[in-house]
């Protein structure tokens, strides 16, 4: 029951750009910043993004997070095999109170 | 290096009342803007925030669950027990403890332990 929505799968060739889009709320995406995580093949989730844009130390800069109005993305460019993995938005929202993650994204490397 | 560790049954019966500790390490459950949460996720489906708690004793949960979760800090211990009623098969799912920031985001994961709800 997400209430964040994302597209169930994305795919691209290696080198290529892929984009992972998030759509919200205004309760949601539309007063709060946005995360991202990625999830590895049988491995707990990693932070890729926070406060919409930001990368932690160590996340290559081929991954980038906007956020405009109720929406979100994630950009991968310059796709690496290792990029394969499930990835999710995520969102503190306001009514009801919590935090959310999306429906999720398979990125496949082809 | 900072951890999260969650332990707790692989497998409870349908009515029965779960009960899982996260283990943390290398960082103080009484940091000022720390935070625990806990998250789970069916065999594959998405990941379900469940519930979090503070330094400062705040607590959040989900709202369509708070009817059945609590969550609680043992500071001396530097431990995060949540505790869900009335486990039913649904509930079946690898359960995460993690980190929670100032910035709103969960930094650091356990590895997650599978919880099997059958009779």
């Amino acid at each position: 029951q997400s209430v964040l929505t994302q597209p169930p799968s994305a795919s691209g060739t290696p080198g290529q750009r892929v984009t992972i889009f998030c759509s919200g709320t205004s309760s949601n995406i539309g007063s709060n910043y946005v995360y991202w995580y990625q999830q590895l093949p049988g491995t707990a989730p990693k932070l890729l993004i926070y406060r919409n844009n930001q990368r932690p130390s160590g996340v290559p800069n081929r991954f980038s997070g906007s956020k405009s109005g109720t929406s979100a993305s994630l950009a991968i460019s310059g796709l690496r095999s290792e990029d394969e993995a499930d990835y999710y938005c995520a969102t503190w929202d306001d009514s009801p109170s919590g935090y959310v993650f999306g429906t999720g994204t398979k990125v496949t490397v082809l | 290096q900072s951890t999260l560790k969650e332990s707790g049954p692989t497998l409870v019966k349908p009515t029965q009342t779960l009960t899982l500790t996260c283990t943390c390490s290398g960082f103080s459950l009484s940091t000022s803007g720390v935070g625990v949460g806990w998250i789970r996720q069916p065999p594959g489906k998405a990941l379900e925030w469940l519930a979090l708690i503070y330094w400062d004793d705040d607590k959040r949960y989900s709202s369509s669950l708070k009817s059945r979760l609590t969550i609680t800090k043992d500071t001396s211990k530097n431990q995060v027990v949540l505790t869900m009623t009335n486990m039913d098969p649904v509930d079946t799912a690898t359960y995460y403890c993690a980190r929670g920031t100032d910035y709103g985001d969960y930094n650091l994961w356990g590895q997650g332990t599978l919880v099997t709800v059958s009779s």
